[in-house]
């Protein structure tokens, strides 16, 4: 079994300042895990993944996250936050190649100027 | 990456109607995923179609409520049946692009089903 929680439903940051979306996860075999960005009335796009390699993965837009297994997190970042960052991001877990995703609940990101 | 269209891109139905909602992939692909997002509210998934066989079920969903096809390796239809208001969701179908070695999925953009 699987699940994913990402603390913090909403977050807002002012431009320019760090973005930090928290993310944790269970699972019973080791995990492949992904963020993905929803923009209003769109569909999900894939910002990075997490399958075994690196454990500092960097994806689009200057986001990057790092997988620690001892804390069972796997955080999404971003040094400098842009307005165009306002989104819905998602995170989620695979057990295995071909398993279903388990998402977060979601984190709404507001961007201030 | 895989691109996923989705039609049609939104409805609004009766209640009590039903409606096939089609997700078509531009590569042939080996599992394909039906998910539903509820207003506000994340992902959930529905069921997983592969070609030649029949649909796989999460919990709390069923056949009857949401037939599945999956004739080929680029198409499946999703059909919500005898809906209602609790039905009003985007749904989103998603592949996993297996032919890169990848693990990841790839979504279509979601039809946004409102039901009166």
């Amino acid at each position: 079994a699987q699940s994913v929680t990402q603390l913090g439903s909403h977050v807002s940051v002012s431009e320019g300042a760090l973005v930090l979306l928290r993310c944790n996860y269970s699972s019973s075999v080791p995990p492949y895990l992904f963020w993905y960005v929803q923009y209003p009335n769109q569909g999900l796009q894939l910002l990075l993944k997490y399958t075994s390699a690196a454990t500092l993965v960097k994806g689009i837009n200057g986001f990057e996250a790092e997988f620690k297994k001892s804390e069972t997190s796997f955080h999404l970042t971003k040094p400098s936050a842009h307005m165009s960052d306002a989104a819905e991001y998602f995170c989620a877990v695979s057990g295995n190649a071909g398993n279903m995703l388990t998402f977060g609940g979601g984190t709404r990101l507001m961007v201030k100027p | 990456s895989a691109v996923i269209s989705q039609k049609p891109s939104r409805d609004i139905c009766q209640r009590g109607t039903s409606l096939t909602i089609q997700c078509q992939v531009d590569s042939q692909v080996t599992m394909m995923f039906w998910y539903r997002q509820q207003p506000g509210q994340s992902l959930t998934l529905i069921a997983t179609a592969n070609q030649g066989s029949e649909a796989t079920y999460e919990s709390g969903f069923v056949i009857d409520k949401f037939p599945i096809s999956r004739p080929n390796l680029t198409f499946s239809t999703l059909t919500v049946s005898n809906m209602s208001p609790e039905d009003s969701s985007i749904y989103l179908c998603s592949v996993e692009d297996r032919a890169r070695g990848s693990y990841e999925q790839y979504f279509g953009p979601g039809t946004r089903l409102t039901v009166t």
